[in-house]
C-alpha cells in the first residue's frame, strides 16, 4: 500500500459530462503529481502541485483543471468528456523534496460513452 | 530535450531464465533515475532510486546499476509472480521535481 488514496476507482460517464477525480496524498507528503495513462500508452504527465501551489504544466488540456486544498487533498476536473479521455487517471505523490521518489496511487479508471 | 528510452518493448522468459532490462536516458543532469513495477489496472510502484554512475541497488531478484547514460534493471532466476510492466523515470535538474517517465517493458515469465 502506496499511502495514496485516489476515490473513486471507477467512473462511467457520457460524453460531454463534468467529471471530478480526488486523490488523497501520503501523510507528510506536500507535492500532488496527476498523470494520465490511455490503453498501451505511457505515463502522461499533467499538473504539478506542491503545497497548494501549481508548480508545473505538462500536456493538460485546457478542459482539464486541478487544484490542491489546505489538507493537500487534490482534485483533477475533467469537462467536455470525450470518448478520448477515457483513461486511467493517476495521483502521485512525493516530499517535493529533490530526489524524492513519487508514490502512486491505485488510480481512477474513466470510461466515456 | 530530456528523453527516456526502454527496451525492448516486451520480453518473455521462462522461469529461471536471468535476463536485463535496458533504460536509456538523455538529461541535461540527472538529479536521479527512478525504477517502478506496474501491474496490470494498478498503479506504479516504487522499486529503486539511483543518483550516481556506479551505483547499484537490490531487492530480491531484482538488481539496478546505473551509468552515465544508461540503467539496467537486471532480474536474475525469474518466477512468474516477476511478470508485470516495469517503468523507468529520470529527474533532471534545471526542471523544478519533473520526472519523465519511460514507455515500459511488459516482462513475462512463463513457468
Amino acid at each position: 500500500d502506496s499511502g495514496v488514496t485516489q476515490t473513486p476507482k471507477h467512473l462511467i460517464t457520457a460524453t460531454g459530462q463534468r467529471v471530478t477525480l480526488r486523490c488523497s496524498p501520503r501523510s507528510g507528503d506536500l507535492s500532488v503529481y496527476w498523470y494520465q495513462q490511455s490503453l498501451d500508452q505511457g505515463l502522461q504527465f499533467l499538473i504539478q502541485y506542491y503545497n497548494g501551489e501549481e508548480r508545473a504544466k505538462g500536456n493538460i488540456l485546457e478542459r482539464f483543471s486541478a487544484q490542491q486544498f489546505p489538507d493537500l487533498h487534490s482534485e483533477l476536473n475533467l469537462s467536455s468528456l470525450e470518448l478520448g479521455d477515457s483513461a486511467l487517471y493517476f495521483c502521485a505523490s512525493s516530499t517535493g523534496s529533490h530526489n524524492s521518489p513519487l508514490h502512486f496511487g491505485n488510480g481512477t479508471r474513466l470510461t466515456v460513452t | 530535450e530530456d528523453q527516456v528510452t526502454q527496451s525492448p518493448e516486451a520480453l518473455r522468459l521462462q522461469e529461471g531464465e536471468s535476463s536485463s532490462l535496458n533504460c536509456s536516458y538523455t538529461v541535461s543532469g540527472l538529479r536521479g533515475l527512478f525504477w517502478y513495477r506496474q501491474d496490470p489496472g494498478k498503479g506504479p510502484e516504487f522499486l529503486f532510486t539511483l543518483y550516481s554512475a556506479g551505483e547499484e541497488k537490490e531487492k530480491e531478484r531484482l538488481k539496478a546499476t546505473l551509468t552515465k547514460k544508461e540503467s539496467f534493471l537486471h532480474i536474475t532466476a525469474p518466477k512468474p509472480e516477476d511478470s508485470a510492466t516495469y517503468l523507468c523515470a529520470v529527474q533532471a535538474r534545471g526542471t523544478g521535481n519533473q520526472f519523465y517517465f519511460g514507455t515500459g517493458t511488459s516482462l513475462t515469465v512463463i513457468p
